[in-house]
């Protein structure tokens, strides 16, 4: 899997959109990238993940650069219950290893 | 679909026993199967990854002897902390990986082991 590299933490207005970036230089042509996060005490929930184009379901949408050397999550209108944990991880078809991942912090 | 559980969701145990951690998926037949510990304020480090009917392959650091993985069905894994001790407390999640090929992973909700 690629090396990735987010900001340790960010804040984010409730109701304002949180723009989540990830740095990942080294990934290869056959991995993709992958959006996990984490709430306290729970198992890893999957938000998204893409190859080359961006990527949009009903959590998020995913932005790759066309380099494929970062790429940035976008909750659209962050509440509070998406305070969390956010892992970036570029895989594939090996293990999947997690960063340190970015915790968001979503403020009424 | 693609519901990976986990049980117990959180167990107590003495020093010196030993724990024993299911891993199930639900709706899906589950080829590999990955074990996960996480320490507090930490990320997940991979343990273990098992496939059906072989031998677990052990992440370097990890003792083989001290956390026994078993992946006898396709829907099942099993973790045991063997002779606990209080530094294996942890939160012990797995992930299920549906067929060879797959690039999906599905984690289950984690188990909270305390040794004391």
């Amino acid at each position: 899997d690629a090396k990735t590299t987010q900001p340790p933490s960010m804040d984010c207005a409730e109701g304002r959109a949180a723009n989540l970036p990830c740095n990942h230089s080294t990934i290869s042509g056959n991995e993709y990238v992958y959006w996990y996060r984490q709430i306290h005490s729970q198992g890893p929930q999957y938000i998204i993940h893409g190859l080359k184009n961006n990527e949009t379901n009903e959590m998020a949408s995913l932005i790759i650069t066309e380099d494929r050397k970062s790429s940035t999550l976008i909750l659209p209108h962050a509440t509070l219950r998406d305070t969390a944990v956010y892992y970036c991880i570029g895989h594939n078809n090996n293990d999947m290893r997690f960063g340190a991942g970015t915790r968001l912090t979503v403020k009424p | 679909g693609a519901v990976v559980s986990q049980h117990p969701s959180w167990v107590i145990c003495k020093s010196g026993t030993s724990v024993k951690i299911e891993c199930r998926s639900l709706d899906f037949q589950a080829t590999t199967m990955f074990w996960y510990r996480q320490f507090p304020k930490q990320s997940l480090m991979l343990m273990a990854t098992s496939n059906e009917g072989s031998k677990a392959t052990y992440e370097q650091g990890v003792e083989k002897d001290k956390f026994l993985i078993n992946h006898a069905s396709l829907t099942l894994s099993t973790l045991t902390v063997t002779s606990a001790h209080p530094e294996d407390s942890s939160f012990y999640i797995c992930s299920a990986r549906a067929a060879e090929g797959s690039y999906e992973q599905y984690f289950g909700p984690g188990t909270r082991l305390t040794v004391t």
